[in-house]
């Protein structure tokens, strides 16, 4: 596609839920980041995907929060037994290796937990 | 703790204004400065990135200025248009650093 994408747009859960939220990446970009931003706060570094290579998993707050990315294209972020302040916009960006102030960055998806 | 911090919270300027918004740091490893503008809706868009080895960086409209030695950096929206309201966003990234840490954002209101 010509950007990325995410889905879903919005998501409202129940406390203690799991969700899954999907990216597709610019095709050809073979690094892939999650980021959360929280209303009035800065965009917060969750993971990062290169290539191959083993996540950075350094940003996810907890171990609630997964992530993976399958055949070095689609990503699935997993937050399982969710919690009010988790409550946040998750975007997704991708960028060729190398050069991660070129992030291109999607929607995000809007999550609501009750 | 905030990486990066970033002031004003919001910013309000006449059409033809330069609003200035302002970003600090402290880490001496980071090497790379972008910022970005995000619509309501939409995920953030690079704007305009700067070196630290350069004082001043323009494209069009957009102007940063960077102080390295207060740690500082500033975006200047020359002659701004209803168009530019939006959110920006300093950044900074550490040498050979995989993400980007961001400011907490500027809502800046262009009035006709």
């Amino acid at each position: 596609g010509a950007g990325v994408s995410q889905s879903p747009s919005n998501k409202v859960t129940e406390k203690g839920k799991d969700v899954e939220l999907r990216c597709d990446p610019i095709s050809g970009h073979t690094a892939l980041y999650w980021y959360r931003q929280s209303l009035g706060q800065g965009l917060e570094f969750l993971i990062y995907f290169q290539g191959n290579s083993a996540p950075d998993k350094s940003g996810l707050p907890s171990d609630r929060f997964s992530a993976e990315r399958t055949g070095g294209s689609v990503s699935t972020l997993t937050i399982q037994r969710t919690q009010q302040e988790d409550s946040a916009v998750y975007l997704c960006a991708s960028s060729f290796a190398g050069s991660p102030p070129g992030q291109f960055f999607g929607p995000g998806t809007r999550l609501t937990v009750l | 703790q905030q990486q990066v911090k970033q002031s004003p919270q919001s910013l309000i300027v006449q059409k033809g204004g330069i609003p200035i918004i302002n970003c600090a740091y402290e880490n001496t490893a980071f090497d790379y400065f972008p910022w970005y503008q995000q619509f309501p809706g939409k995920g953030p868009a690079l704007l305009i990135a700067i070196r630290p080895d350069v004082s001043e960086k323009k494209e069009g409209r957009f102007t940063i200025s960077f102080n390295k030695s207060a740690k500082q950096f500033s975006l200047h929206i020359m002659d701004s248009q209803p168009g530019d309201s939006a959110t920006y966003f300093c950044a900074a990234r550490g040498t050979g650093a995989n993400n980007l840490f961001f400011g907490t954002g500027t809502r800046l209101t262009v009035i006709p």
